[in-house]
């Protein structure tokens, strides 16, 4: 069974689209992340989310926007798109009695043309 | 200046050798996790310490609080060990995580 899953697991799109990416888990955590990785590979936490509380990276475009339906899903919604945000999205999720321990998902390659 | 420092930034090994990643950092964290990425993408965690010292098959992992600094030890390596380890660090009750740039490691048969 996936623990995290990831919609689409490839996305390519022109400049100026709006495009969301779907994350879900079905491990019971109470926290859900979004993460970007770069062509550098680096790693940058772009939101964390909880039930109680949503936390944005001061760094992330206000064009990036997370939407939660329900506890087991954090959706990343991306409006008019750069060819600054081509990367890899991960989505991540966690629970206090696992200590915030990350489960990521297997992420989505965004190219944008 | 990042927050998480790793070194070195790529490792090749032969297969059998000893090999000990670093990560220093300059916050105050309430954990320190070791990240593995496989060639493929996909990102597993495999530690996750706050004190002293974790084992878990040929992998241990240690934590020196006071001095900020963390290693991860890969005993009698494996091609299979081959891939990119990164630390973070996380606080404030797992909302904000720091990384660092993660070290490329491959391991030669």
């Amino acid at each position: 069974d996936t623990a995290v899953s990831q919609t689409p697991k490839y996305l390519v799109t022109q400049m100026g689209n709006d495009k969301s990416i779907k994350c879900e888990q079905n491990l019971g955590h109470d926290t859900m992340y979004w993460y970007k990785q770069d062509s550098k590979k680096f790693l940058k936490i772009m939101f964390s989310y909880n039930n109680k509380e949503l936390i944005i990276n001061e760094t992330v475009p206000n064009r990036f926007s997370p939407k939660s339906p329900d506890k087991a899903h954090l959706n990343l919604h991306i409006n008019s798109l750069e060819l600054g945000d081509s990367a890899v999205y991960f989505c991540a999720s966690s629970h206090l009695s696992r200590g915030y321990e990350q489960f990521f998902g297997p992420g989505t390659r965004l190219t944008v043309l | 200046k990042n927050e998480v420092e790793q070194s070195p930034q790529n490792l090749t090994a032969q297969e059998g050798e000893f090999i000990t990643i670093n990560c220093s950092y300059s916050v105050g964290i309430s954990a320190l996790h070791w990240l593995q990425q496989h060639p493929g993408g996909g990102i597993v965690s495999l530690f996750m310490l706050s004190s002293g010292k974790k084992k878990h098959g040929r992998l241990i992992a240690t934590i020196n609080i006071q001095e900020k600094h963390s290693s991860l030890h890969i005993t009698a390596s494996h091609p299979r060990d081959s891939a990119v380890y990164i630390c973070a660090v996380s606080w404030e009750s797992g909302n904000q995580f720091y990384f660092g740039t993660g070290t490329s490691l491959t391991v030669i048969p």
